[in-house]
């Protein structure tokens, strides 16, 4: 099985950009496809890219996904920062049977 | 409204059972597979088990294979985990998931029950 690391914790003011970075161990990160999700403090996850860089309907499109394979890792942009993007992010992909999440970054917005 | 709807956490003893739940309602839950996905306290989100929409395809994390047992009822529109021989670490919220299988991705999930193993 593979890993996928996300950095622990990243911020960032208002208005500004930032991007979370997800790297695959082992194996390709365009074998499978990339999930990203975004779970506040006490609800559940929800899903704001699919499919490597998909949004699902109601998702700003200040979200966005990408994946590169010379650094074997995906990411996940977040640009015109707002207070409400702050929230824990996880990363998932998918292989030979198993589920893998990223340890999760949070995101403060200061 | 699509919606999940677990039940069935608690507070059990160390090698205690449980069965959890997760109602489905607001789109066909017979044509879709599902997952169970946990979050230890303070923890980052770890998958659990996958049944596909038949029945015919189950998969489990190697922590609790042996251990844990998903099931689904379609014609009760419902999702089952049974948890045997439970753990302290097994200590969670568990969040039943809707998985796309076009891209093993989750579209759709419960606002979790919570499983707290201590004695």
């Amino acid at each position: 099985n593979f890993m996928l690391t996300q950095p622990h914790s990243v911020s960032e003011s208002p208005g500004k950009t930032v991007t979370i970075s997800c790297t695959r161990s082992s194996g390709s990160i365009a074998s499978n496809y990339v999930q990203w999700y975004q779970q506040r403090p006490g609800s559940s996850p929800t899903t704001v890219i699919y499919e490597d860089n998909q949004r699902p309907s109601g998702v700003p499109d200040r979200f966005s996904g990408s994946i590169d394979s010379s650094s074997n890792s995906a990411s996940l942009t977040i640009s015109g920062l707002k207070t409400e993007d702050e929230a824990d992010y996880y990363c998932q992909s998918y292989d030979s049977s198993n589920w893998v999440f990223g340890g999760g970054t949070k995101l403060t917005v200061l | 409204e699509v919606q999940l709807v677990e039940s069935g956490g608690g507070l059990v003893q160390p090698g205690g059972s449980l069965r959890l739940s997760c109602a489905a309602s607001g789109f066909t839950f017979s044509s879709y597979s599902m997952n169970w996905v946990r979050q230890a306290p303070g923890k980052g989100l770890e998958w659990v088990s996958y049944i596909s929409s038949s029945s015919s395809t189950i998969y489990y994390a190697d922590s609790v294979k042996g251990r844990f047992t998903i099931s689904r009822d379609n014609a009760k529109n419902s999702l089952y985990l049974q948890m045997n021989s439970l753990r302290d670490e097994d200590t969670a919220v568990y969040y039943c998931a809707r998985v796309q299988n076009r891209y093993y991705g989750m579209d759709v999930w419960g606002q979790g029950t919570t499983v707290t193993v201590s004695s």
